[in-house]
């Protein structure tokens, strides 16, 4: 089974700024996957990123950007330049041998004009 | 495709009534997924299908919760004798296996539906 903090229960910006959310996972699986999801206010959870244990390489797809590292079993996530559009809860999730995913309890991101 | 589809998307009920709600996933997905999501936390896990078959069901899937998925497209999750403590939004997600890793899930979720007991 896994386990997933986002210690960070709130966090505001003003637009332009750049914004990086905490999270850190258990697991006992060697093999396990790590996901970014969004979800704004109508209420459905939109993916964004996925990482697979074995890929520590960290990426930039357009304003997003995560930082993997295994050592501190730690999968941050950042967007960089917010937008008003942007906020939202963001929640880090795992999954591995279990089927289903883990969810932490949510980072809400306001971006103040 | 238009995604995941929940019906209803709200819905308020006095304690000790029943509700049901229905999901239509996207249609080449044979898994889907229910999950629970109360106020300020996270979603948890309650149940899942491959196809019509139910594979795992959470401890919080209490006796008063069934699931159904007859004829492994739409699912429909009842809750009996509704309690306070089951407010929260009911949201379904679906994907479709490929043959990779179990793990590797990317669900696609449904805008969810929310359940008001008074």
């Amino acid at each position: 089974a896994q386990k997933v903090t986002q210690a960070q229960t709130e966090i505001s910006v003003v637009e332009k700024e750049d914004v990086t959310l905490d999270c850190v996972y258990e697991t006992r699986d060697t093999t396990y996957y790590l996901f970014w999801y969004k979800q704004p206010p109508s209420g459905e959870l939109v993916f964004l990123i996925r990482r697979n244990s074995f890929d520590e390489q960290n990426e930039i797809s357009g304003r997003y950007s995560w930082n993997f590292q295994k050592s501190t079993s730690s999968f941050n996530f950042t967007i960089t330049a917010s937008q008003v559009v942007d906020s939202a809860v963001y929640f880090c999730a795992a999954s591995g041998s279990a089927r289903q995913l883990t969810f932490g309890s949510g980072t809400q991101l306001t971006v103040l004009p | 495709d238009t995604g995941v589809s929940q019906d209803p998307r709200h819905k308020i009920t006095k304690r000790g009534q029943n509700v049901t709600f229905r999901c239509d996933p996207i249609s080449e997905h044979n898994r889907l997924y229910w999950y629970r999501q109360t106020l300020g936390q996270g979603p948890e896990f309650l149940t899942y299908f491959q196809n019509e078959a139910q594979l795992e069901k959470s401890r919080l899937l209490s006796d008063r919760f069934s699931a159904e998925r007859p004829k492994g497209s739409f699912s429909t999750l009842e809750i009996q004798r509704t309690e306070q403590g089951d407010s929260a939004m009911y949201l379904c997600a679906s994907r479709k296996t490929s043959g990779g890793h179990t793990g590797a899930n990317v669900l696609t979720f449904g805008a969810g539906s929310r359940l008001t007991v008074l």
